[in-house]
């Protein structure tokens, strides 16, 4: 059974710091998603990443992967109010077409003034 | 402008009532998914179709019916089969091509009265 697995899964933060969030997984994939959610809406997609080795910036965001270590991480820097938010990483284990996401639990992230 | 609907917002079910979800989508796009959301946790793979008229089971399809009659349309059955139906359902839906990522609907909230 895969196992996503993301920490920490709460995050309280000031503003104009950095922190990583980190996803791990336990099958070989070499596609893997970040989505943002806020509280009570729909899922937004962040990152794509798609080989090992990826990184991703937008803004304050930046995400890598290692598929070699099933290890993907997300780079906040800098944080703003904004960017208070749900985040999760999700892993494709689909090998044809379309995909087949499996869901970390999620990181509340909540950045104070 | 293109996008997933997912209608109502807001569902009660009685017990021992069926009830159907609304997921349609105006984006070409040929593969549609369903997940289910608990608070505070990850999103669980429901059902997904890759084409129309084929639908495969996720990893928590008990107690749930979904069909595929339109490529726009992927309505889910919550049955009175499932007893702890309470939770917050989200539709997606992608390109079949590799590496795309999924979109996500507004989501339906489902409680028990």
């Amino acid at each position: 059974e895969l196992k996503v697995e993301q920490n920490p899964l709460f995050l309280s933060m000031q503003e104009g710091k950095n922190y990583t969030i980190y996803c791990n997984y336990s099958t070989t994939s070499d596609r893997l998603y970040w989505y943002r959610q806020d509280p009570g809406k729909s899922l937004e997609s962040l990152f794509v990443l798609l080989s090992n080795g990826a990184v991703k910036q937008e803004g304050r965001l930046m995400a890598s992967l290692d598929t070699k270590a099933r290890l993907s991480t997300l780079h906040i820097t800098a944080a703003v109010h904004d960017l208070s938010a749900t985040y999760f990483c999700a892993v494709d284990t689909q090998e044809t077409s379309g995909s087949r996401l499996t869901f970390g639990e999620g990181t509340q992230l909540t950045v104070n003034p | 402008d293109g996008g997933i609907t997912q209608s109502p917002k807001y569902l009660f079910r009685k017990e021992g009532q069926n009830v159907t979800l609304s997921c349609e989508q105006n984006l070409n796009h040929d593969a549609m998914y369903w997940y289910r959301q608990d608070p505070g946790q990850g999103l669980r793979l429901i059902y997904y179709s890759q084409i129309v008229n084929d639908f495969q089971k996720g990893d928590i399809a008990e107690g749930y019916s979904v069909s595929r009659e339109k490529k726009e349309s992927f309505p889910l059955t919550v049955t009175s089969a499932q007893k702890n139906p309470t939770a917050f359902y989200l539709c997606a839906s992608s390109m079949r091509t590799r590496n795309q990522p999924q979109h996500f609907g507004d989501g339906t909230r489902l409680s028990i009265l």
